[in-house]
């Protein structure tokens, strides 16, 4: 079983739209989380990171943790097309990062 | 947040050679991590940096086929010895700050095998 469980997509959405990206795990001991962006020919980029349970908001942005479901989210409102991407959750208890293998986001106008 | 950089962007190299890729930061850390990324795969760490000592590297990866340097806190190098079609990969430096859970990537390095 992968440590952390990602659909790959493709997700294709119009612009405007809210858009909802999961990843399930399966350690208990993850403890930190964050969702990164990548853009085409591009490294990732940390968005959000989250400590534990709960919801954090960042603009359009939110990432919602539920550890007693080992299941992590991460809301776009209003989406736009610069948030065709793909979005890969990552997460850690103390040591390595284990990453999803990303969602490909396409936002159509 | 950090500013790093890769070198080379992007590469096509022959079976059995070497390619030495590098890794500047903009600033002093403490750590710093490579990475493979295949495509439809999770980006799977290759090793961990260490200043002033011998990388760490995580099963499947060996030093005799990775080799990593880190002259000091700004920088270091990846290379990928005796290539083969398999090792084709963005391979990714990253940085911690604070923590190995914010890190912080640089653009990578796109390598072919032929």
């Amino acid at each position: 079983q992968k440590e952390v469980e990602q659909d790959p997509g493709p997700l294709s959405v119009p612009e405007g739209a809210i858009v909802s990206l999961n990843c399930t795990y399966s350690n208990s001991a993850f403890q930190y989380f964050m969702w990164y962006r990548q853009y085409s020919r591009k490294g990732p980029e940390l968005l959000m990171y989250t400590y534990s349970s709960g919801n954090k908001e960042d603009g359009r942005f939110t990432a919602q943790v539920d550890k007693s479901s080992k299941y992590i989210s991460l809301f776009i409102r209003d989406s736009q097309p610069s948030d065709s991407a793909t979005y890969l959750c990552a997460m850690t208890g103390a040591n390595n990062l284990f990453f999803g293998t990303g969602t490909r986001l396409t936002v159509i106008p | 947040s950090a500013v790093i950089s890769q070198k080379p962007s992007r590469d096509i190299c022959q079976r059995g050679t070497s390619l030495t890729i590098q890794c500047q930061v903009d600033s002093q850390v403490t750590m710093m991590f490579w990475y493979r990324q295949q495509p439809g795969q999770s980006l799977t760490l290759i090793a961990t940096a260490n200043q002033g000592s011998e990388a760490t590297y995580e099963s499947g990866f060996v030093i005799d086929k990775f080799p990593i340097s880190r002259p000091n806190l700004t920088f270091s190098t990846l290379t990928v010895s005796n290539m083969s079609p398999e090792d084709s990969s963005i391979y990714l430096c990253s940085v911690g700050r604070g923590g190995r859970e914010t890190q912080y990537f640089g653009p990578g390095t796109r390598l072919l095998v032929l």
